[in-house]
């Protein structure tokens, strides 16, 4: 079974500073899919990323950097120069490169506040 | 573009009454998921249908039944509804070129009083 563990249920930063979201994960399974999803007070759920397992390569988009390592299982999430439209819970998820078992598990996530 | 439809956006119940939760999936996407979030907790998924048929469940009670209808939309059943029933439920949709890359509805917020 899959498991997703994110160690931080609050973290919060003042405006502008940078913040690092930690997630590890377990699989016995070789080829999965990881995630970062945002959830805003309004309670959707918006789509920020998603890696293969055998792309190791970090990614950056805007404010937003991925640093997946294979080697200890994390694929942290960070957020340079904060902003308060950044509060929101975040989940770390994983889904398996299998037909008909693409669920996504999801860690208990972590609530972001940031503070003008 | 057009996203995946929950509807309603919110329902409130009783205990002990049923409840139905309709699904609409992006078009020409053939894969449906449902997942629960209770309050303060993380998603938990439910169940899924591929081309009309159950392909995967999670911890779905047995007071739960959903299917997928031929037109792909999905219907969440509920039943005996409990307090413990109130959360946010989620619809997800996915086609068949990127079955791994999942589009969530806006959910529909369930209170069970």
């Amino acid at each position: 079974a899959q498991k997703v563990t994110q160690a931080q249920t609050e973290i919060s930063v003042v405006e502008k500073e940078d913040v690092t979201l930690d997630c590890v994960y377990e699989t016995r399974d070789t080829t999965y899919y990881l995630f970062w999803y945002k959830q805003p007070p309004s309670g959707e759920l918006v789509f920020l990323i998603r890696r293969n397992s055998f792309d190791e390569q970090n990614e950056i988009s805007g404010r937003y950097s991925w640093n997946f390592q294979k080697s200890t299982s994390s694929f942290n999430f960070t957020i340079t120069a904060s902003q308060v439209v950044d509060s929101a819970v975040y989940f770390c998820a994983l889904s398996l490169v299998l037909f008909g078992n693409e669920k996504l598990t999801f860690g208990t996530g972590t609530r972001l506040t940031i503070i003008p | 573009a057009a996203g995946v439809i929950q509807s309603p956006r919110h329902l409130i119940k009783e205990k002990r009454e049923t409840a139905t939760l309709k699904c609409y999936p992006i078009p020409r996407h053939d894969t449906v998921y449902w997942y629960q979030q209770g309050p303060g907790q993380d998603p938990q998924f439910l169940i899924s249908f591929y081309e009309k048929m159950q392909s995967d469940k999670g911890s779905i009670p047995d007071r739960f039944s959903a299917q997928q209808f031929s037109d792909y939309h999905s219907e969440l059943n509920m039943s005996s509804l409990e307090l413990g029933d109130s959360a946010l439920y989620f619809c997800a949709s996915s086609d068949p070129g990127n079955p791994y890359e999942q589009y969530f509805g806006p959910g529909t917020r369930l209170t069970v009083t």
